[in-house]
């Protein structure tokens, strides 16, 4: 079966545009996770969904970062007014249930120029 | 939630080799589970160690779980090329959701 998708997988844009960054996760998984990985670092968590609710969202760095997830299935990552600092890979999960394994995508490279 | 501690930082061995990689964590928790990252990829689950089990094997990996001390390892044996990635332990709490990942333990095994 279909893995976790994200689109798109590379993205470059100018300081100040917004983005919007797109997970499709395994169909059935009520849990859905973003994280932020920059370069050479381990992975910091940005939002979680349960279903449709985001019962977590302490890792959202500033109010420029946003998510939603629409249908219990489909999640959008939005970062309004990029900074240089934004740049990083945007990596998306699901599981099952929430604390089980997670299934990851491949990411989106995001690079803020 | 907590982060899980990798170490070492880096390490490097030759194929056939075993290669054993530490994870320590600071509070109770639910499950340990361990990740590899291949390079420009996402992580890919490795392994779920539960906190009342001691030890669990699959394939070429043993992981090990000692809550005492708040530590577990994870041993890769008979090492190949392949192998080559870095390697994440994410410690889930008892009322955990979320995954806290560390800098991770980059592996390279030499052909």
């Amino acid at each position: 079966g279909a893995g976790v998708s994200q689109s798109p997988s590379n993205k470059v844009t100018e300081k100040g545009k917004d983005v919007e960054l797109r997970c499709d996760p395994i169909s059935g998984h009520t849990a859905l996770y973003w994280y932020r990985q920059s370069l050479g670092q381990g992975l910091e968590f940005l939002i979680y969904f349960q279903g449709n609710s985001a019962p977590d969202k302490s890792g959202l760095p500033s109010d420029r970062f946003s998510a939603e997830r629409t249908g219990g299935s489909v999640s959008t990552l939005t970062i309004q007014r990029t900074q240089q600092e934004d740049s990083a890979v945007y990596l998306c999960a699901s599981s099952l249930v929430s604390g089980q394994p997670q299934h990851f995508g491949d990411g989106t490279r995001l690079s803020i120029l | 939630s907590q982060q899980g501690e990798e170490d070492p930082q880096a390490l490097s061995i030759q194929e056939g080799e075993n290669a054993t990689m530490n994870c320590s964590y600071k509070t109770s928790i639910n499950n340990l589970q361990w990740y590899r990252q291949n390079s420009g990829r996402g992580l890919v689950h490795l392994i779920l160690i539960r906190s009342n089990e001691r030890e669990k094997h699959s394939g070429r990996l043993r992981v090990t779980l000692d809550t005492s001390k708040k530590s577990s390892s994870l041993l890769i044996t008979a090492s190949r090329a392949a192998d080559t990635a870095s390697y994440f332990c994410a410690p889930v709490e008892t009322s955990g959701s979320r995954l806290t990942f560390g800098e991770g333990t980059q592996l390279t095994v030499n052909p």
